[in-house]
């Protein structure tokens, strides 16, 4: 099994649609993060969990909901989305006061909002 | 504010023509520096991390190395499938509530021809 698996690979919604990305990672990491990635611009970090609680939230819009379930798993939940919500949708993880702080990402869920 | 500019935005060379990509960095503290490559359509795969100035990594044809303000991927004699994007970040160390995350450059687009 690969570190940190997302699926689906890609995705198509309407902007009335309801759906769900998910990440799970394998590397027994205990801090999970969700990117987005659009063209041009840096990756913008959305939501952080560490041990399982939400230490960051970038001031990302209530139509994405994350959800930590235990430190293994990662939902982002997603409804009413727009347009402009359509990116590359990055899952990392990493071991939070480890030796080694590296973050590994996930191949990432390509959203397309119609 | 966490700062990561990357230079050039965009690289051709013929394949065997060394070059460096730069990471100019302002971070309140740093914790570590990241290099990632990423292929189009996937997720950034890990390539090194520097903690200190004068450090210096190698990984077959690539060499990192940081100074207090910026990073270098140096690229001796490239073959074409080092054609990729290649991502700096910079880590700061966490301060009380905060979260271990990274701040990413926009990246170099590294296209070395045949």
């Amino acid at each position: 099994e690969t570190g940190v698996t997302q699926t689906p690979r890609h995705l198509v919604m309407g902007m009335t649609n309801k759906k769900s990305l998910k990440c799970e990672q394998h590397l027994g990491h205990n801090a999970m993060y969700w990117y987005k990635q659009s063209a041009k611009k840096p990756l913008e970090l959305m939501f952080v969990y560490s041990l399982e609680e939400r230490v960051e939230n970038n001031s990302v819009p209530s139509r994405f909901s994350p959800e930590c379930p235990n430190s293994s798993h990662l939902f982002l939940h997603l409804h009413t989305l727009q347009p402009e919500d359509s990116a590359l949708y990055l899952c990392a993880s990493s071991q939070v006061n480890g030796m080694n702080t590296e973050a590994f990402f996930g191949q990432g869920t390509r959203l397309t909002v119609v | 504010e966490d700062q990561v500019t990357q230079s050039p935005e965009a690289l051709r060379l013929q394949e065997g023509e060394s070059s460096s990509l730069n990471c100019s960095y302002t971070v309140s503290g740093l914790r570590g520096l990241f290099w990632y490559r990423q292929d189009p359509g996937k997720g950034p795969e890990f390539l090194f991390t520097l903690y200190s100035a004068g450090e210096e990594k190698e990984k077959e044809r690539l060499k990192a190395t940081l100074t207090k303000k910026e990073s270098f991927l140096h690229i001796t004699a490239p073959k074409p499938e080092d054609s990729a994007t290649y991502l700096c970040a910079v880590q700061a160390w966490r301060t009380q509530g905060g979260s271990e995350k990274l701040v990413f450059g926009k990246g170099t687009k590294l296209t070395v021809n045949p």
